[in-house]
């Protein structure tokens, strides 16, 4: 299994454009949630997905589009980019109801917006 | 509204030493917490848990303990070693579980 994978690794953008980060899970987990860490703060939950075709907000979900059309994909947009989303992105996905509650964390994505 | 709070940003400890990573969190209904490590550059791994109907568990070099009344928890590493040198932060699932919410971190060195 190779887990939670993210793509790309490292982005940089100019404000205004937009992108699209890749995020995908081969473990058939139903739980998909979008993270960005920023010095001091912590970890924030940007949006997260209970299942394919199910999507809600997070604690900082302004600027930042979700979908999910498959289980194994949950791919997160920025409409137009800007300096404050400079941070780095994760991933994470973990079994549905009644199973752990254990998140898997892929390896990030650290984008920068000039 | 920080639910989950790690008040130490950092943290130095020697080589075999005990390490004390401390958790507090407001929201009463939290009824598991979880503690994660992240080194730079990756993702954070699971570490340890806890359920709230327990005040203790221990995995190897890791204890967690769990104060409910004092809305209080702590990670203990016994003894230290300097691959222990990370991020370490503590979670907790949402009341309907479908989320975490997480601490702010505390970065962890070991001196060797």
């Amino acid at each position: 299994n190779a887990g939670v994978t993210q793509t790309p690794k490292f982005q940089v953008l100019k404000t205004g454009q937009s992108m699209t980060l890749q995020c995908a899970q081969d473990m058939n987990h139903e739980y998909m949630s979008w993270y960005r860490q920023d010095p001091g703060m912590g970890l924030r939950l940007i949006h997260y997905s209970v299942g394919a075709g199910i999507t809600d907000q997070g604690e900082v979900p302004n600027g930042y589009n979700v979908s999910r059309s498959t289980t194994e994909d949950f791919p997160l947009r920025l409409l137009s980019a800007a300096p404050s989303q400079t941070s780095v992105y994760f991933c994470a996905s973990r079994q549905g109801q009644g199973g752990s509650y254990e998140q898997y964390f892929g390896p990030g994505t650290r984008l920068t917006v000039t | 509204d920080q639910q989950v709070k790690q008040n130490s940003p950092s943290l130095s400890v020697q080589e075999g030493r005990i390490s004390i990573l401390n958790c507090d969190y407001t929201n009463s209904m939290f009824d598991y917490f979880l503690w994660y490590k992240k080194y730079p550059a990756e993702g954070p791994t699971f570490l340890i848990s806890i359920s709230s109907i327990k005040d203790k568990n221990e995995d190897g070099r890791f204890t967690v303990f769990l104060n409910k009344s004092a809305k209080h928890l702590s990670l203990h590493i016994v003894p230290s070693q300097p691959g222990d040198s990370a991020v370490y932060f503590c979670a907790a699932p949402s009341f309907g579980n479908e989320k975490l919410t997480f601490g702010t971190g505390t970065r962890l060195t070991i001196i060797p």
